[in-house]
C-alpha cells in the first residue's frame, strides 16, 4: 500500500547533540511536510517542501532545518535539540492541488531529550 | 491562529451515531473544511472534506450550514475504535498549488461500552 514512512519511531538524544528524523512516501507526492506536536497540543506547522522549494513557517526556529534530496524522502535536522524540543514530529504528504487537497500523515517519531 | 472552534470533549455511546459539531464563522468563499482525527500516540487520519455540499464516504458525513459558518462531523455507528481527538480544519490557501491546516484544539471523542 502507498503510504508515508517515519523512521525512526522512538527517538532519543542528549541535550545539544545533533539528530536528525527520516521521512519517505511512496505516494509520488509533490508537497512533503515537518509539523511538530507538543504532549496535549495540535499539531503545528514547522516547514514544507513542494518539489525542491522551501517553504518555512514564521515562528520556526532556526534551530530545525529540513532536506529533500529526492521526491520520496524528506529530512528534520535539529541542530541542538534542548528540552523543549521533546515531542512528537509528523510528517505529512500531498499532492499540491489548488483546490482540494488532502494530507496523508505518517505515524509521527516521538523524540526524547534527555 | 485557528478558524475553528469546537468542544473540548463529547461522550458517545457505542453503536449510536456521533455528532461533532464546529463553528467556522469567518471561513471564506473559497475555504474548505476538513475533518481530521488522530487516536492516541498515532499520526492523524484524514476522514472527509467539503465545500459546500453535504458529503459522505465510507467513514462519516459532513453536513455544512447553508451559510456555511458551521459543519457537524457524523459518524454514524460509534465503536471504541473511533475513540479520538477531532479536528475541524479550514484549509488556508497559500495562493499557489499548496495548502496549509491550521489546527485547533479539536474535540475528544470518548465512545463508551
Amino acid at each position: 500500500d502507498a503510504m508515508v514512512i517515519q523512521n525512526p519511531r522512538y527517538q532519543v538524544t542528549q541535550f545539544g547533540k545533533p539528530v536528525t528524523l527520516s521521512c519517505s512516501q511512496t505516494l509520488n507526492h509533490n508537497v512533503m511536510y515537518w509539523y511538530q506536536q507538543k504532549s496535549s497540543q495540535a499539531p503545528k506547522l514547522l516547514f514544507h517542501y513542494y518539489d525542491k522549494d522551501f517553504n518555512n513557517e514564521a515562528d520556526t526556529p532556526d534551530n530545525f532545518q529540513s532536506r529533500r534530496p529526492n521526491t520520496s524522502f524528506c529530512f528534520l535536522d535539529i541542530r541542538s535539540p534542548g528540552l523543549g524540543d521533546a515531542a512528537m514530529y509528523l510528517c505529512a504528504t500531498s499532492r499540491g492541488q489548488v483546490d482540494t487537497d488532502t494530507q496523508y500523515f505518517g505515524p509521527g517519531t516521538r523524540l526524547t531529550v534527555l | 491562529d485557528a478558524k475553528t472552534t469546537q468542544p473540548t470533549s463529547m461522550d458517545c455511546a457505542e453503536g449510536r451515531a456521533a455528532n461533532l459539531p464546529c463553528n467556522h464563522s469567518t471561513i471564506s468563499g473559497n475555504e474548505y473544511v476538513y475533518w481530521y482525527r488522530q487516536i492516541h500516540s498515532q499520526g492523524p487520519q484524514y476522514i472527509i472534506h467539503g465545500l459546500k455540499n453535504n458529503e459522505t464516504n465510507e467513514m462519516a458525513s459532513l453536513i455544512i450550514t447553508e451559510d456555511r459558518k458551521s459543519s457537524t462531523l457524523i459518524l454514524p455507528h460509534a465503536t471504541l475504535r473511533d475513540t479520538a481527538v477531532y479536528y475541524c480544519i479550514v484549509r488556508v490557501g497559500y495562493g499557489g498549488a499548496t495548502n496549509k491546516l491550521i489546527f485547533g484544539t479539536g474535540t475528544l471523542l470518548a465512545v463508551q461500552p
